[in-house]
């Protein structure tokens, strides 16, 4: 069964400390992961793509791993700032026949002064 | 990166009412699909909205309960009819770009059922 499971389900953080989100994934045919940031009643943004043959991808203050061997991704946050306050989606595609994403279940993240 | 206006934003509905709810994109896209955002929960896709044919819907949504248009390319219309306050939820639209191979998604309908 297709699954993306994330870790933790929330998290609060102190400004201007680190922190790293989990992603493991059960998918199959795999052909993408993403991570997305959903800011409170709005749609979801796209942060980081990887690909299968690609272990990090960096966008600012966020960095993303990817262990295709394992299944696991990892999204960085450096250096947090109240504005990161959010859910943080893990999102893998599919092709099989045509595209699909399997979201995980998000961690929400609470970063405060 | 694609534009998309969706809505209203929000809007809360009497029990048994329909609620139709518009996305409009700022340039031509094939794929546009509607997903449904529980409380605490992850994105579920509803169906994929076909332009000239009816929309592909997952399994258990149906076309009676969730109809879609879709009259063009940069257009959709959902609808979440006789609504129960199970129907309360977040909607979004969603277009995929093969261009960069991303999906990009509206602002969503925070929608409650009283």
């Amino acid at each position: 069964k297709n699954q993306v499971e994330q870790s933790p389900q929330s998290l609060i953080i102190l400004e201007g400390k680190n922190c790293t989100l989990q992603c493991n994934y059960t998918v199959s045919p795999f052909s993408n992961l993403r991570w997305y940031k959903q800011d409170t009643g709005r749609g979801p943004v796209s942060l980081t793509i990887m690909t299968f043959s690609e272990n990090t991808k960096s966008n600012g203050r966020y960095t993303a791993t990817l262990d295709a061997d394992t299944k696991q991704s990892s999204l960085h946050i450096t250096a947090s700032q109240l504005s990161d306050s959010a859910s943080y989606i893990c999102v893998v595609t599919i092709t099989s026949g045509t595209y699909k994403y399997i979201f995980g279940t998000g961690t929400r993240l609470k970063v405060l002064a | 990166s694609a534009v998309i206006s969706q809505k209203p934003s929000r809007d809360i509905c009497q029990r048994g009412t329909s609620l139709t709810i518009q996305c409009q994109v700022d340039s031509q896209v094939t794929m546009m699909f509607w997903y449904r955002q529980q409380p605490g929960q992850s994105l579920t896709l509803i169906a994929t909205a076909n332009q000239g044919s009816e929309a592909t819907y997952e399994s258990g949504f149906v076309i009676d309960k969730f109809p879609i248009s879709r009259p063009n390319l940069t257009f959709s219309t959902l609808t979440v009819s006789n609504m129960s306050p199970e129907d309360s939820s977040i909607y979004l639209c969603s277009v995929w770009r093969h261009v960069s191979a991303e999906a990009f998604f509206g602002q969503g309908t925070r929608l409650t059922v009283v």
